[in-house]
């Protein structure tokens, strides 16, 4: 069974400045999607970026952005000039290739993040 | 497009009481799935529903929890009788047929068991 892991349970950033938040997860498959979620106060999963497993180049949203190291299966998540609306859980999640039908996300423990004035 | 609406919002029940909890996801979807999220954790999926059917209920304590998706739209949660373990944050998600731009989650029904 798949597998994800967050190593950083709570992180923090001055507003203005750049954060790094790690995932690494654990799989037998080649191909394969890899998902951050940000998840406010509100409990709503809002998605922040994705990435598929077969595509080399790093995925990018905005401010945020994703280094994907398929040897290594890291998948961090760099979010650039923190906002105060960025402070949230964020969660990496995994799904294999819908290859007969949906597969269901497998997730991490998640980070907490704070965003410092 | 509307989102995945979830109902209720909080639920505070003492243990052996029933309770349930209503999802209805975004039309069109074909697969939905319900997701236990405890303090301090990621989500964990309790079931998976592709249309009316089925398809993955491994993690389901079928004990005391139990769901249904009967016309294959809106979806139905059900713990009898709760412990105080089960409280926690109960999501809905949903999907298209082949999910490839991910899946959209309500709010959550937040459960506790007192």
């Amino acid at each position: 069974a798949q597998t994800v892991t967050q190593s950083q349970p709570e992180m923090s950033v001055q507003e203005a400045e750049t954060v790094t938040l790690s995932c690494t997860y654990d799989t037998s498959e080649s191909d394969y999607y890899l998902f951050w979620y940000k998840q406010p106060p509100s409990r709503q999963m809002i998605l922040v970026i994705r990435q598929e497993a077969y595509k080399q180049q790093n995925a990018t949203e905005n401010r945020f952005s994703v280094n994907f190291q398929k040897a290594a299966k890291s998948f961090s998540l760099k979010i650039s000039d923190s906002q105060l609306g960025d402070a949230a859980m964020y969660f990496c999640a995994y799904r294999s290739p819908p290859n007969s039908g949906n597969t269901p996300l497998v997730f991490g423990k998640g980070t907490r993040l704070s965003v410092i004035a | 497009e509307a989102g995945v609406a979830q109902s209720p919002r909080y639920k505070i029940i003492e243990k052996r009481q029933s309770v349930a909890f209503w999802c209805n996801p975004i039309s069109g979807h074909a697969t939905l799935y319900w997701y236990q999220q405890i303090l301090g954790q990621g989500p964990k999926l309790l079931i998976q529903f592709q249309n009316n059917g089925v398809v993955d209920d491994s993690q389901l304590p079928k004990d005391r929890f139990s769901a249904e998706r009967l016309k294959g739209v809106d979806s139905t949660l059900k713990i009898q009788p709760a412990k105080l373990e089960d409280s926690a944050v109960y999501l809905c998600a949903s999907t298209s047929l082949w999910g490839t731009n991910g899946y959209t989650f309500g709010s959550g029904t937040r459960l506790t068991v007192v």
